[in-house]
């Protein structure tokens, strides 16, 4: 068990730019989901996949975002057109399921978007 | 909708004393509840999660958390503070009926200062 991985762990950007993030989730873990934090809050659930498919979409999720699980194994979150408000911590989790919610989910180091 | 109440954005005990951090939630089915601890820049590790039986759940690094459904509570307690338990702490809940498809709701946490 090698653990969530994000990439990068800080990404600095100029308003405007597009950005992209990659999670690798733990090898056998078949749920994978973003969240965002912000400074002094918890985080926030953006959306979820179950294998390849992106079953559920927050409404924090602007058509800015897009996120992708292509073969059910790491997952990408790209930013287009960045704004200030853009600036956070985006986290990755995974975990396994096929029912409901009690299996914990286990979280990346995430990664630190700074919009300049 | 579910929501999670954590009084108190900072709690401060002494080194040796009890820890108690609180945690209230609303949910409109049985929930599932957890516990994560959170280091500076990094993810969030879990430290206990409640889904069914025992209303009593032991954790990591001592740490316990009792599920009173009569006061929708879940606090968390240690009976002994280590400077090493220093760390953001949050409290989260999960639909236990989503079948997968929500992520966690988490409270805005309790930063955790031990003074020596």
């Amino acid at each position: 068990d090698t653990g969530v991985s994000q990439d990068p762990r800080h990404k600095i950007t100029k308003r405007g730019q597009n950005v992209t993030f990659r999670c690798d989730p733990i090898s056998e873990h078949n749920r994978l989901y973003w969240y965002r934090q912000t400074l002094g809050q918890g985080p926030e659930f953006l959306t979820y996949f179950q294998n390849e498919a992106q079953l559920e979409k927050s409404r924090l999720l602007s058509d800015r975002f897009s996120a992708e699980r292509p073969k059910g194994s790491f997952s990408t979150l790209e930013i287009q057109r960045t704004e200030q408000g853009d600036s956070a911590m985006y986290l990755c989790a995974s975990s396994v399921g096929t029912g409901g919610n009690n299996q914990p989910q286990h979280f990346g180091d995430g990664t630190r978007l700074s919009i300049l | 909708a579910q929501s999670v109440t954590q009084l108190g954005s900072h709690v401060s005990v002494s080194e040796g004393a009890l820890v108690l951090l609180r945690c209230n939630y609303s949910s409109s089915v049985p929930p599932y509840l957890f516990w994560y601890v959170q280091y500076p820049n990094q993810g969030l590790q879990l430290l206990l999660k409640y889904t069914t039986g025992a209303t009593l759940v032991k954790g990591i690094n001592g740490f316990e958390a009792e599920f009173k459904k009569s006061e929708t509570s879940f606090h968390l307690t240690k009976p002994s503070a280590h400077m090493s338990d220093a760390a953001e702490y949050f409290c989260a809940v999960s639909d236990s009926l989503g079948g997968g498809a929500d992520g966690l709701t988490f409270g805005k946490g309790t930063h955790l200062i031990i003074q020596p």
